[in-house]
């Protein structure tokens, strides 16, 4: 498969546990944020997403939480599977219509 | 409904030469935008096209160029390539190409120069 990156963060997860991604924005003005799970040989896949007027956003086994004071949003996922092995991306955005990408962690869940 | 399909996937080429890249976006779907993705710098924004116009740009050289067709398909293109072009190109399509609409990207073209 493709090769996403070589140096990229990773945390390691026991099948069943919970899994946090955390991820430092970089511009205070952005408004809205966005979690991409990106497996091999595919291209990103939209998670869940958050606008800054929220704090918190749940989906099906995944929250989202937004620390604006810190710049700081986080992905936590519920029951981390193996198939939610990848690497995850997070995104913000600040009134450009351009994305911005954080740099990734990859994750990997053993059982 | 289909999903975004680029071609080639796979793609590999000499210093010097030009390539150029092809997407087709989820039909019903006017906005493109293209990504560079590498281990060293992650994903980045190469540009975006809206009805046949670039409305937003990256900040990568004009060696890299790209269009929109009537269809909504794009292609980009890099000439003179260079060793630091190797990567995986990433489009994405969505309706407006506002990034509060949510963005599907295809699988990529690994593109890989010698």
């Amino acid at each position: 498969g493709e090769s996403v990156g070589l140096h990229l963060p990773t945390l390691s997860v026991q099948e069943g546990d919970n899994s946090i991604i955390n991820c430092a924005y970089s511009n205070s003005a952005s408004d809205y944020f966005i979690w991409y799970k990106q497996e091999s040989g595919k291209g990103p896949q939209f998670i869940i997403d958050i606008r800054s007027n929220m704090d918190k956003r749940q989906g099906q086994r995944v929250t989202v939480l937004l620390n604006k004071t810190v710049k700081h949003l986080s992905l936590q996922i519920a029951a981390t599977q193996p198939g939610d092995s990848a690497v995850y991306f997070c995104a913000e955005n600040y009134n450009t219509d351009k994305l911005i990408f954080g740099t990734g962690t990859r994750l990997q869940v053993f059982p | 409904k289909a999903g975004v399909t680029q071609t080639p996937r796979y793609l590999i080429k000499t210093r010097g030469q030009q390539v150029t890249l092809s997407c087709s976006p989820i039909s019903g779907h006017r906005s493109v935008s293209w990504y560079q993705q590498t281990p060293g710098q992650g994903l980045q924004f190469l540009f975006e096209y809206f009805s046949e116009t670039q409305r937003n740009k990256g900040n990568f050289p004009g060696r890299f160029s790209g269009r929109q067709f009537s269809n909504s398909r794009s292609e980009m293109n890099v000439s003179t390539l260079e060793l630091g072009d190797s990567a995986l190109y990433l489009c994405a399509s969505s309706r407006t190409g506002s990034a509060y609409n949510e963005q599907f990207f295809g699988p990529g073209t690994r593109l890989t120069v010698l």
